[in-house]
């Protein structure tokens, strides 16, 4: 079920900038905003970027958004111990009879 | 302060329904639609429903389609899920969400399909 393409796994060291990519098509990203959340462990997804780049309030400007054709990008600048966490790109995809999909995943961990 | 409360979750056999509730506090559910998402043991989130404010229109993820069935009550703050002929691979953790954008999560209720 899953349409929206990132890698697996992500680290870096404190204070370094990571990205996560978000590999889509154009049903999907190529036509919609992409949302991103971020899971840490045991707890419930949280809205970190919608829209491709706005920030809900309350999260921090280390965390970026970007879109470009069918592909997206998250980028953590200033990496804490705190974004040790699971995050997911999203989009509404308008083949079939319309579904929301969210990508395969991304595991950040903090070396 | 928005909320969003999930129950109903448990240990149902194969074949068997569970029917679960998401109750909203801390803001006008009417004025948005809602969602399910679900995620199994180890796995990444699965979007499988949702509905318009009104309730009038409804959408649902091919693998659960003729199985579920989404609906509202706007004047109790509460969605609902009814979930039927459960299989193993519906075991997983049902969350609520609010919104286009799912800005708002509940913390999730349980469902295992075994046995």
């Amino acid at each position: 079920q899953f349409v929206l393409t990132q890698p697996p796994s992500a680290s870096g060291t404190p204070g370094q900038r990571v990205t996560i990519s978000c590999s889509g098509a154009s049903s999907n990203i190529g036509t919609n905003t992409v949302n991103w959340y971020q899971q840490l462990p045991g707890t419930a997804p949280r809205l970190l970027i919608y829209g491709n780049n706005q920030r809900p309030s309350g999260v921090p400007d280390r965390f970026s958004g970007s879109k470009s054709g069918t592909s997206a990008s998250l980028a953590i600048s200033g990496l804490q111990s705190e974004d040790e966490a699971d995050y997911y790109c999203a989009a509404w995809d308008d083949s079939l009879s319309g579904r929301y999909v969210f990508g395969t995943g991304t595991k950040v961990t903090i070396l | 302060e928005v909320q969003l409360v999930e129950s109903g979750g448990g240990l149902v056999q194969p074949g068997g329904s569970l029917r679960l509730s998401c109750a909203a506090s801390g803001f006008t559910l009417s004025n948005y639609e809602m969602n399910w998402v679900r995620q199994a043991p180890g796995k990444g989130l699965e979007w499988i429903s949702c509905i318009s404010s009104s309730g009038g229109t409804t959408y649902f993820a091919d693998s659960v389609k003729g199985r579920f069935t989404i609906s509202r009550d706007n004047a109790k703050n509460s969605l609902y899920l009814q979930t039927n002929s459960l299989r193993a691979e519906d075991t997983a953790v049902y969350y609520c969400a609010r919104g286009i954008i799912h800005d708002y999560w509940g913390q999730g209720t349980l469902v295992t399909v075994s046995s």
